[in-house]
């Protein structure tokens, strides 16, 4: 089993719409979370950290379920300029390594 | 703002030859991450330095190397570059050695190796 995990997509959703990804990690000494996104060919761009009691940045809200092991992302109000690959990233548990997941592509339609 | 600057941005490389990336972190920040991110693949964590001790190491071949300077740029030196080797490799930087601190992403070299 890999140590992050995301459903690859992609979503395809109509602008407007409201979309979640979750990520499922394994390590239950994690500590870290973030979710990144990624343009094609680009660098990941920090999105937000994910906290224990969750949190909001205007349409993008984070939620971290340390019981289950997984955090979520949820983007209301779809905007074309969302369309992207969203990052799921986990500290290691130990040390100071940084695993992330292999992505959910979101395509926003007009 | 000052963003992580690496070069160079595109590299060609032949097999069996040698490559030395640069990365220059963001004013301040004293970490410095390296990834290798194959295509179509996810960022693999290759090493770590926080104030120019290594931090962490993950999966960097043994042909690699990576140094932080006195200025806080790394160099991630590649030796005997293989066809696998071909990949964009990212620079991250942050602001102390911690866990909960968040990285910022350089632009990138695409290294492809022929």
């Amino acid at each position: 089993r890999k140590e992050v995990e995301q459903d690859p997509g992609p979503f395809n959703v109509p602008e407007g719409a409201t979309v979640a990804f979750n990520c499922t990690y394994s390590n239950s000494a994690s500590q870290s979370f973030f979710w990144y996104r990624q343009d094609c060919r680009k660098e990941p761009k920090l999105l937000m950290s994910v906290y224990s009691s969750g949190n909001e940045d205007g349409r993008f809200t984070a939620q971290l379920n340390r019981a289950s092991q997984y955090i979520s992302l949820l983007i209301r109000d779809s905007k074309l300029s969302d369309s992207a690959t969203y990052l799921c990233v986990v500290n290691g548990g130990q040390g100071f390594s940084f695993i992330f997941g292999k992505g959910t592509r979101l395509l926003v339609k007009p | 703002a000052a963003g992580v600057i690496q070069s160079p941005r595109h590299l060609i490389k032949e097999k069996r030859e040698t490559a030395t990336l640069k990365c220059y972190p963001i004013p301040r920040h004293d970490t410095v991450y390296w990834y290798q991110q194959g295509p179509g693949q996810d960022p693999q964590f290759l090493i770590s330095f926080y104030e120019k001790m290594q931090s962490d190491k993950g999966s960097i071949p043994d042909r690699f190397s990576a140094q932080q300077f006195s200025d806080y740029h790394s160099e991630l030196n590649m030796s005997s570059l293989e066809l696998g080797d071909s990949a964009l490799y990212f620079c991250a930087s942050s602001s102390g050695l911690s866990i909960y601190n968040e990285q910022f992403f350089g632009p990138g070299t695409r290294l492809t190796v022929l």
